[in-house]
């Protein structure tokens, strides 16, 4: 089994509709994170959990939310999804030096 | 906000060596990454190397890390067609890791 598992792995939704994206990981890490990945813009932090109780916005926070249900458990809501929201996102986990990725989650909001 | 730049893409002959270049502005990083994607995947830590080393290397791959110009590369020696993707530089500063743009390397026969 991955260390990281995103579900699902493609996803095309129309503009307006909540989607959630999520993560699961098998590590025990507390780390947790959501990017982003667009051309050329490589990898964009969207939010970072430490712990359970921890929630903090990366960069591009915006129209984004997450939820931590617990330490294997990071899930990323799009309330209101919108075209420049279509991108390949990856779930991460960490502890210390090295930090492991999800398989990414392909988003197309048309 | 803190940075993190490289150049998009690299070609190479294979059997040469590949360097990747990679700059970074926040002077309180603590550990600096090399990450690799290939198609379809995500992405895979190569290397890192500890902000107070100026060098490491690890069979076919040397890590160069200058402190002062925030400068690190990452030389492939013998570059293979396998070697062929992506190459992510990141910085860390124990809260989140910032990532560069990519580097796509590509290794021509």
């Amino acid at each position: 089994d991955a260390d990281v598992t995103q579900t699902p792995r493609n996803r095309i939704t129309k503009t307006g509709k909540r989607i959630m994206l999520e993560c699961s990981q098998t590590k025990g890490h507390d780390r947790m994170y959501w990017y982003r990945q667009d051309p050329g813009l490589g990898l964009r932090l969207i939010y970072y959990s430490f712990d359970v109780k921890d929630i903090n916005k990366g960069e591009i926070s915006d129209g984004y939310s997450v939820s931590r249900q617990a330490q294997a458990k990071f899930s990323l809501s799009l309330e209101s999804a919108i075209p420049n929201q279509t991108a390949l996102y990856f779930c991460a986990t960490s502890w210390g030096t090295e930090a492991f990725f999800g398989q990414g989650t392909r988003l197309t909001v048309v | 906000g803190e940075d993190v730049e490289q150049s998009l893409f690299l070609s190479v002959r294979e059997g040469d060596s590949s360097v990747i270049n990679c700059t970074y502005t926040d002077s309180s990083s603590t550990y600096l990454y090399w990450y690799k994607q290939e198609p379809g995947a995500g992405l895979q830590l190569l290397t890192y190397i500890f902000s107070n080393m100026d060098m490491k290397q690890d069979q076919r791959l040397t890590v160069l890390l200058n402190k002062k110009d925030k400068h690190l590369s990452l030389r492939i020696a013998d570059t293979q067609t396998g070697n062929s993707a992506i190459y992510f530089c990141a910085e860390s500063n124990n809260n989140d890791m910032r990532f560069g743009a990519g580097t796509r390397l590509t290794v021509k026969p």
